[in-house]
């Protein structure tokens, strides 16, 4: 079945550092790829996607590149700020069924 | 603003205790879903329904069952809880079609069996 790995978190940086979260993904077809965001106290939103190969999801800063070569779907922001302290997760989704998550990986900024 | 609401934020129940979670939708969503969130675990699907009346098992429905009579509402219910049900339960809706993965998500209901 589709499945979902992401790095283990959890992950603390400084202010302005540089940010990867690491998202890989198995699956029988060609799924469309997400990230959520779920800062505390909240439920998750979503971030970004991304729905063929070589498509970059953005907003707020972070991106993501699908990678079918690599099924790949890793993170990046340029410069965290403390307000990115979350726990993030990768998704997929595959023919319209109901997404399958990543187990999330906790983010801490410290300024 | 787009809301989906639940109706408690943290409960507390007995082992044994037949247990309701409530969750509402604002936007007229086809699609809602139950989910539990455990540390280490991440997100697991545990019911989920297309429309009015109808429903469809998640990964990890044992222990439970759900109920939507009304199309903004969708009730998790535990029979009869046990301890390791205790867990983070989110609900969360879409519309249909294409947008059955960009879902919105309520605060979530932390409930503790003892």
């Amino acid at each position: 079945g589709n499945s979902v790995t992401q790095m283990e978190g959890p992950v603390t940086l400084s202010e302005e550092a540089f940010l990867t979260i690491n998202c890989t993904y198995t699956a029988t077809g060609y799924p469309s790829l997400f990230w959520y965001v779920q800062y505390p106290g909240e439920g998750l939103q979503l971030l970004l996607k991304a729905t063929k190969a070589d498509d970059k999801g953005s907003n707020k800063g972070f991106e993501a590149t699908y990678r079918k070569e690599t099924t790949s779907f890793h993170l990046e922001k340029g410069s965290v700020q403390v307000s990115d302290s979350a726990v993030y997760f990768c998704a997929l989704s595959e023919r319209n069924t109901p997404l399958v998550f990543g187990k999330g990986t906790r983010l801490s900024v410290i300024a | 603003d787009v809301k989906v609401t639940q109706s408690s934020r943290y409960l507390v129940k007995r082992t044994g205790e037949k247990v309701f979670l409530e969750c509402v939708q604002d936007m007229d969503h086809e699609n809602m879903f139950w989910y539990r969130q455990d540390p280490g675990l991440g997100l697991r699907l545990i019911y989920f329904s297309y429309d009015v009346k109808m429903k469809e098992k998640g990964d990890i429905p044992e222990g439970y069952s759900v109920s939507r009579e009304k199309k903004e509402r969708f009730s998790l219910i535990l029979e009869s809880a046990s301890t390791n049900q205790t867990s983070m339960y989110l609900c969360a809706s879409s519309s249909a079609g294409q947008k059955l993965y960009e879902q919105y998500f309520g605060p979530g209901t932390r409930l503790t069996v003892t």
